[in-house]
């Protein structure tokens, strides 16, 4: 069974920083391409970074470009985000998502910046 | 970017009867191999998203055949033929020809 499995969301104040991990398993992490996707409560969805198989390939929404770094560990089947900088404006849940035209979602971990 | 954009925002519909979204990008979206990299989705109150349809007409594995997609080129329509009551949710369209970004429709709300 595919899973994916956020982690690292919390409370933090703007200026600070977070990581967020995504965990996989039931499926070889290392053969796909992956994504974070943020979505505000109630809001739509917003692309947030992309990582090919290897991480050689990498691209950033404008909006968090130079703030967010996407990472993978394909040994630990594990994707990451860190975050810095944060602003109020990046106050969402966050998602961890499979392949190139996203066909598997995690259930998400909520990041809330505020002070 | 590539500017998608959903019709209606919000659809009421009736269990039985048929419902249909539209999804409208900012440019074609047919890539180089032929392929229009359009996908919906649907995210259910209190869930992640569960994508329904690839490439503008495939229909994921597990999906009820009552969920159909069409269209080429900029125009895109999310068919469900005979609503049930687990069809409530909200729709999204997300174009994959043009990337970065990865870009996705506003959502079409769907209630009984």
């Amino acid at each position: 069974e595919v899973q994916l499995v956020e982690s690292g969301g919390g409370f933090v104040q703007p200026g600070g920083s977070l990581k967020l991990s995504c965990a996989a398993s039931g499926f070889t992490f290392s053969t796909y391409w992956m994504h974070w996707v943020r979505q505000v409560p109630g809001k739509g969805l917003v692309w947030v970074s992309h990582i090919n198989r290897d991480g050689s390939g990498i691209s950033y929404a404008d909006s968090v470009k130079g703030r967010f770094t996407i990472s993978r560990d394909n040994a630990k089947n594990m994707l990451y985000l860190q975050m810095n900088n944060l602003r109020v404006e990046d106050t969402a849940l966050y998602y961890c998502a499979r392949e190139g035209q996203i066909d598997f979602w995690g259930p998400g971990t909520l990041v809330t910046v505020s002070s | 970017d590539v500017v998608m954009t959903q019709f209606p925002l919000s659809l009421p519909v009736t269990l039985g009867q048929s419902a249909s979204i539209y999804c409208r990008s900012s440019q074609s979206l047919v890539y180089s191999d032929g392929k229009s990299y359009l996908n919906w989705f649907h995210q259910r109150p209190g869930q992640s998203p569960r994508r329904l349809i690839y490439e503008a007409s495939n229909r994921d594995s597990g999906v009820p055949d009552r969920f159909s997609g069409s269209g080429s080129g900029t125009d895109f329509t999310l068919k469900i033929s005979r609503v049930e009551a687990e069809d409530v949710g909200v729709y999204y369209c997300m174009q994959g020809t043009h990337w970065p970004p990865w870009t996705f429709g506003q959502g079409t709300k769907v209630e009984i």
